[in-house]
């Protein structure tokens, strides 16, 4: 198993282009998580999903964010009309079935908005 | 809302020089509290997780303890390999897949 990865691991945009990272989590884990970190913050918890489905979404979150899970395997984050506060490390997690807050975090995307 | 606190920001420890850090928090209704390493550029690690006031978990040079307000990390006899920052986060009963994260203690153990 090779753990939790994300792509791409760096992504530089313009102010107001789209950008969507990918997360694959450790297989056959059923929890996966977003969060957003910037330099010196803990994580900030954006959404998660167990299976395909949407259980929780932050109020925090904007309606230019948007996460999914479709076939309850890898997960998509879309960040439409990016804006310089959106630069940040953006983190994924996932947790097996019988454990489901031990997180296994990804290495991350960082994202620079310019 | 659920609050976590983390003090102190920074420690500096000398190799060999136990120290504790602490995590209070504010929750309603505590599922668990999580303790993560994270290492520069990389995701958090997970290390433990406490449920219950009076709980203790044990991982090499980490121990982590449980109160109804606070939890704290105490490591014993540090190595400069120790050096990373320390989270602590807590879920509650009403969104348990939610965490809520404290900001961190950035650990440096000089040999």
């Amino acid at each position: 198993d090779t753990g939790v990865s994300q792509d791409p691991r760096h992504k530089i945009t313009k102010r107001g282009q789209n950008v969507t990272f990918r997360c694959d989590p450790i297989s056959e884990h059923n929890r996966l998580y977003w969060y957003r970190q910037t330099l010196g913050q803990g994580p900030e918890f954006l959404t998660y999903f167990q299976n395909e489905a949407q259980l929780e979404k932050s109020r925090l979150l904007s309606d230019r964010f948007s996460a999914e899970r479709p076939k309850g395997s890898f997960s998509t984050l879309e960040i439409q009309r990016t804006e310089q506060g959106d630069s940040a490390m953006y983190l994924c997690a996932s947790s097996p079935r019988g454990s489901p807050y031990e997180q296994y975090f990804g290495p991350g995307t960082r994202l620079t908005v310019t | 809302e659920d609050q976590v606190t983390q003090s102190p920001e920074a420690l500096r420890l000398q190799e060999g020089e136990s120290s504790s850090l602490n995590c209070s928090y504010t929750v309603s209704g505590l599922r668990g509290l999580f303790w993560y390493r994270q290492d520069p550029g990389k995701g958090p690690e997970f290390l433990f997780t406490l449920y219950s006031a009076g709980e203790e978990k044990e991982k090499e040079r980490l121990k982590a303890t449980l109160t109804k307000k606070e939890s704290f990390l105490h490591i014993t006899a540090p190595k400069p390999e120790d050096s990373a920052t320390y989270l602590c986060a807590v879920s509650n009963n009403t969104n348990a897949g939610k965490s809520t994260f404290g900001d961190g203690t950035t650990l440096t153990v000089k040999p």
